[in-house]
């Protein structure tokens, strides 16, 4: 059964669009959820938490459907240098509060 | 701005060998985590760790794996008898409280040959 799932992608969008990524979860009575931006080989950079209903952050908007079990984020006016991998996160229901990662989603922003 | 640092940042070793990967948390910050993410695959949970003992460890930390808090600042992960499959990006991460964002290190890309 796989907890969190994302479309890999890739989404190619020009510079200055507007894209947007889901995240669907199962079985989760989590209150949070995480965006990850992983670049090549490199860690996963925190980008947003998901609290309650949503969270905004300057062109980032992440927003939390319980009724559907899923995640969104929304990146306006995009940059060449969103170009990364979002990975979505949600904490398992044990003590140790693991993260369950999703695949990713890739991202290219072309000129 | 804090950071989680981990040292080396590639190790390279032969199969049957032990390794020891390191990690400096973030320092006020209470909560542990090793995650490991095989080349092209997700980032995968190994093992929380809290007030000195595992609070919860997934199938894949099995006895070859360990962890340890030896002094105030370092948190290192143990393989005892690596396999070839053990190859990956091994990252740490640390967060504040247990319902608090985690913060990932820069990762050690381990290669059994």
């Amino acid at each position: 059964r796989k907890e969190v799932e994302q479309d890999p992608g890739p989404f190619n969008v020009p510079e200055g669009a507007t894209v947007a990524f889901n995240c669907t979860y199962s079985n989760s009575a989590s209150q949070s959820f995480f965006w990850y931006r992983q670049d090549c080989r490199k860690e996963p950079k925190l980008l947003m938490s998901v609290y309650s209903s949503g969270n905004e952050d300057g062109r980032f908007t992440a927003q939390l459907n319980r009724a559907s079990q899923y995640i969104s984020l929304l990146i306006r006016d995009s940059k060449l240098s969103d170009s990364a991998t979002y990975l979505c996160a949600r904490p398992g229901s044990n003590s140790g509060y693991a993260l369950n990662f999703g695949k990713g989603t890739s991202l290219l922003v072309t000129p | 701005e804090p950071e989680v640092t981990q040292t080396p940042s590639h190790q390279v070793t032969q199969m049957g060998q032990e390794v020891i990967l390191r990690c400096v948390p973030i320092s006020n910050h209470l909560y542990f985590y090793w995650y490991r993410q095989i080349l092209g695959q997700k980032v995968e949970f190994l093992v929380s760790f809290y007030n000195n003992e595992i609070s919860e460890k997934s199938e894949i930390f099995d006895d070859q794996f360990s962890v340890e808090r030896p002094d105030g600042s370092n948190f290192t992960l143990k393989i005892r008898s690596t396999k070839l499959e053990d190859s990956a990006m091994y990252f740490c991460a640390s967060s504040g409280g247990l319902r608090y964002e985690q913060y990932f290190g820069p990762g050690t890309r381990l290669t059994v040959t």
